[in-house]
């Protein structure tokens, strides 16, 4: 079975651009998250969707937006990219939200920008 | 808010002995789980083992254990007879029991397995 896939894994920007990440989510999983990982540190949570549905928000300027798609793939825009926008991004999918939740993450393995 | 410290960057072991990386966090609420989250070089990060908060019985997982305690709010790993292949980067997370995959990670710990 595919794992969550995300594409493109690098990819090189200038400052003032915008990029679109993408997510595939792990077949039968609805529910999808964005991480911003900065080199050192440990991910940072952006978005959660959930049956299209945007669950929950991160502490990140309105520069970041995300949607989900009717067969639960995501994508994630940045726009105005500044340097500080340099990371990995990570997708992760999961089963259920809410009470079903138990909390396992399925991550792929990530989208890495650099912003120049 | 909740907030997670790995105050270990860095930790090395020698093949088949033990290692325990510690975690603290910080937290108000009482329905939460924690987890700990391996991320090999170049590689996805994958689930190492989970604990619900409202368990007393500390999670194992084969070679993998945790020592959750729930006053201190300490949740340590502990990796038994090391392999090459535990080489990776640790991270330690929190999620609040409602708040649908919303995770807070640590900074990580780097442990590096040496033959």
């Amino acid at each position: 079975d595919a794992g969550v896939t995300q594409s493109p894994t690098h990819l090189i920007k200038t400052r003032g651009q915008q990029v679109t990440l993408r997510c595939s989510p792990i077949s039968g999983h609805k529910s999808v998250s964005w991480y911003q990982q900065v080199l050192g540190q440990g991910p940072q949570f952006i978005f959660q969707y959930y049956e299209k549905e945007e669950r929950g928000r991160g502490n990140f300027p309105d520069r970041f937006s995300a949607r989900q798609f009717p067969n639960y793939s995501s994508e994630l825009n940045v726009n105005a990219l500044l340097l500080g926008d340099s990371a990995l991004y990570l997708c992760a999918s999961s089963l259920s939200s809410g009470a079903q939740n138990t909390g396992e993450l399925f991550f792929g393995e990530g989208s890495r920008l650099t912003v120049l | 808010a909740q907030t997670v410290t790995q105050s270990q960057p860095e930790m090395s072991v020698q093949e088949a002995e033990t290692v325990t990386l510690s975690c603290t966090y910080d937290t108000s609420e009482n329905n939460y789980y924690l987890f700990w989250y391996k991320q090999p070089p170049s590689r996805q990060m994958i689930l190492v083992i989970r604990q619900e908060a409202y368990k007393q019985q500390n999670a194992t997982e084969n070679r993998f254990s945790v020592n959750f305690q729930k006053a201190a709010k300490s949740f340590s790993l502990k990796i038994s007879d090391s392999q090459l292949g535990d080489t990776a980067m640790y991270f330690c997370a929190f999620m609040k029991g409602n708040n649908f995959n919303k995770f807070y990670f640590g900074s990580g710990t780097k442990l590096n397995v040496k033959p």
